[in-house]
């Protein structure tokens, strides 16, 4: 059960599109259709914003998109805006249990 | 509303048990698919994914660390609450509780998290 890895930072200028990646093995996101993506602005609650690989809740901007392929899954964000400044976390199912990623901070230039 | 609130002490001491409770509103905990897990984050560290327990009582635990943990439920009070033994210093984080319904396998609502410092 270890961490899936992201990239430790991301930036982008408003506007523009980034993507973050989240890396697992195949016990975990190359086998489960089940990773889900979480914003985190620091001294708030993790906030879903993705889940089943590219599903998005009622009131999630359609700007957050995500993919899968093989054992890496990725969150893209268009259009960013100054709000989307937050850690972004990825997390899988994995067999009963659930394993979270290492964590990415985005910062809008 | 779907709420949920996490409470327990702010300090501990090295090799204390620490016991955080979980109160949460808006759903209860007997219907069918519910959970609700623990989830902790280290300062300026990641999430980290603790306990889970399920509407019919089942129980998981993080492999690393089921041995120190223990996750019950009162479905009358609302409560989920989560023991960890054995206390240190590394333990230090911010710990929440979420929901998981309808057999889904992400966390769509959070408590705010409440700080544990394990000091002496």
């Amino acid at each position: 059960q270890s961490a899936l890895t992201q990239p430790a930072s991301v930036s982008g200028s408003p506007g523009q599109s980034i993507t973050i990646s989240c890396t697992g093995t195949s016990s975990d996101v190359g086998t489960y259709n089940l990773v889900s993506w979480y914003q985190h602005h620091p001294g708030k609650a993790p906030n879903l914003i993705l889940y089943e690989v590219s599903k998005r809740p009622s009131g999630v901007s359609d700007r957050f998109s995500g993919s899968k392929s093989g054992n890496t899954a990725s969150l893209t964000i268009s259009g960013l805006q100054a709000e989307d400044e937050a850690d972004y976390y990825c997390c899988s199912y994995a067999n009963s249990l659930y394993v979270f990623g290492t964590g990415t901070k985005v910062t809008v230039v | 509303q779907v709420t949920l609130k996490e409470s327990g002490p702010a300090l501990v001491k090295p090799t204390q048990t620490l016991t955080m409770t979980c109160t949460f509103s808006g759903f209860s905990l007997s219907t069918s698919g519910m959970r609700v897990s623990w989830i902790r984050q280290p300062p300026g560290k990641a999430l980290e994914w603790l306990a889970q327990i399920h509407w019919d009582d089942d129980k998981f635990y993080s492999t690393s660390l089921k041995t120190r943990l223990t996750i019950s439920k009162d479905t009358s009070k609302n409560q989920v609450v989560l023991t960890m033994t054995n206390m240190d210093p590394v333990d230090t984080a911010t710990y929440y509780c979420a929901r998981q319904y309808n057999w889904n396998n992400h966390f769509d609502y959070w408590g705010q998290g409440t700080l544990v410092t394990v000091s002496s």
